[in-house]
């Protein structure tokens, strides 16, 4: 079955940066894009970037652009984002979603269980 | 400030029927963008619930339905179930094919 499976709970201090993988299984990873949402404690869902696993094109979230990085390794299935700078707001659930594109944009049909970061001194 | 407005809560008793609206602008579901419905049951990460405005995945329940009109969304839920007790999020995106969230919608079950 199709599944995305992401890496451990990560503890960040401010100004540091952590890396979050996620795994692809279960169908051919370059055919469709991996899409990074995340959700502060109590809110609502924020997306952060999209990256296409067939060319590695990416469209990040205006207010993330210099800090994020989004990767793929095909050899491996897996798809990867990096956050720089880290700040207390950047605490949240972090979760990868396969994107299904559909008339030019795309739907989110398969997520991961979510990363937690906690950003603290 | 979500640029998609969604109630923060909904709420009914089992069997009854309760929408969810999301209202953009002409720069994202005016524009002609899909919109796209997620569950989020508490602890759980998301999981879709509708698609390209009306279209439920495989396994999701008929209870659920999802129309567009004009800049605004809505999803339907009928048959109320105590299981159906969850937030819910509308998305969709703006010129520059950046995907925008509703602020979403808790929904209740009486």
């Amino acid at each position: 079955q199709v599944q995305l499976v992401q890496s451990g709970a990560e503890v960040k201090k401010p100004g540091a940066s952590v890396k979050v993988s996620c795994k692809a299984s279960g169908y051919t990873f370059t055919t469709f894009g991996i899409t990074w949402v995340r959700q502060a404690p109590g809110q609502g869902l924020e997306w952060m970037g999209w990256i296409s696993a067939y060319n590695r094109n990416t469209n990040y979230a205006q207010k993330l652009q210099g800090r994020v990085t989004m990767t793929t390794d095909t050899s491996t299935s897996t798809a990867y984002m990096e956050l720089r700078s880290l700040r207390s707001g950047d605490t949240a659930v972090y979760y990868c979603a396969r994107g299904v594109t559909l008339r030019g944009n795309y739907y989110m049909d398969v997520w991961g269980k979510g990363t937690t970061v906690t950003v603290s001194s | 400030q979500s640029v998609l407005t969604q109630p923060p809560s909904v709420s009914g008793a089992p069997g009854q029927r309760v929408t969810i609206s999301c209202t953009g602008s002409s720069s994202n579901i005016g524009a002609g963008y899909d919109v796209h419905w997620y569950q989020q049951l508490p602890g759980t990460a998301p999981k879709l619930l509708i698609y390209g405005n009306s279209n439920r995945p495989s396994g999701v329940p008929d209870r659920f339905s999802g129309s567009k009109s004009g800049t605004s969304a809505s999803l339907a839920i009928t048959g109320l179930q105590a299981e159906d007790e969850a937030d819910y999020y509308c998305q969709s995106y703006d010129s520059s094919l950046s995907a925008l969230f509703g602020g979403g919608t808790k929904l209740t079950v009486l």
